[in-house]
């Protein structure tokens, strides 16, 4: 399979505290993108990182990029109750027949508490 | 106002009976796809198109046929549905290659 991996598949904080999540890919990569889903909702896109870029800045969210490692992090800083949600890496192949395919991971459900 | 839509939102439907989902876009993108999603595994491609005329086939493409006549809509036909197409859809849209998607706000489909 060409999915990301999420990890982990569920995580529990309280509001004000920090959620990682993490994400792991196979090959080679153009970019890679985090997305949120509210329950049963479409996807929203958060953050793309190329893979020449190490580290990008949207608000309180702040992913990184190892390409060396194949895995990228998504860090959202003083989280709120509005941030539980599932989210979702996808990668952007750069090669092959799977050439420009976006693949999405299984995911991971954050749940904030107030 | 940019935005990709679904129609219809909920559908239930028996066996074997021929349905069409739409999918209709107003921001001129080029790169349309469909998803399906799934508990525990996650969204799916089922065909994507990389402009009119030109559709390919994703991950799961047994028992889908689409078209791609005109830029902005990419119907997802299933010409006899079958339980196990059950699911979640999601129309999806990028300007290019390796650009973000924009999703519609889905469909869900249920076969008895």
């Amino acid at each position: 399979s060409q999915q990301g991996e999420e990890d982990p598949q569920a995580l529990s904080i309280q509001e004000g505290e920090n959620a990682t999540m993490n994400c792991s890919y196979k090959t080679s990569i153009n970019n890679l993108q985090w997305y949120r889903q509210n329950s049963g909702r479409g996807l929203v896109h958060l953050i793309l990182i190329r893979s020449n870029e190490r580290e990008k800045h949207s608000g309180r969210l702040r992913v990184t990029l190892d390409t060396s490692k194949k895995s990228s992090s998504l860090l959202i800083t003083a989280s709120r109750a509005a941030d539980t949600a599932s989210y979702f890496c996808a990668t952007v192949y750069d090669r092959g027949s799977t050439l420009g395919r976006l693949y999405f991971g299984r995911g991971t459900q954050l749940t904030v508490w107030p | 106002e940019a935005q990709v839509t679904q129609n219809p939102r909920y559908l239930i439907t028996v066996t074997g009976k021929k349905l069409t989902v739409t999918c209709s876009q107003n921001m001129n993108h080029e790169y349309m796809s469909w998803y399906r999603q799934d508990p525990g595994l996650g969204l799916r491609q089922i065909y994507y198109s990389m402009n009119v005329e030109v559709t390919d086939k994703g991950d799961v493409p047994e028992g889908y046929k689409v078209s791609r006549k005109e830029k902005r809509n990419f119907p997802l036909i299933l010409e006899s549905p079958s339980p196990n197409q059950t699911s979640l859809y999601f129309c999806a849209t990028r300007t290019g290659t390796f650009y973000e998607q924009y999703f519609g706000p889905g469909t869900r489909l249920t076969v008895t």
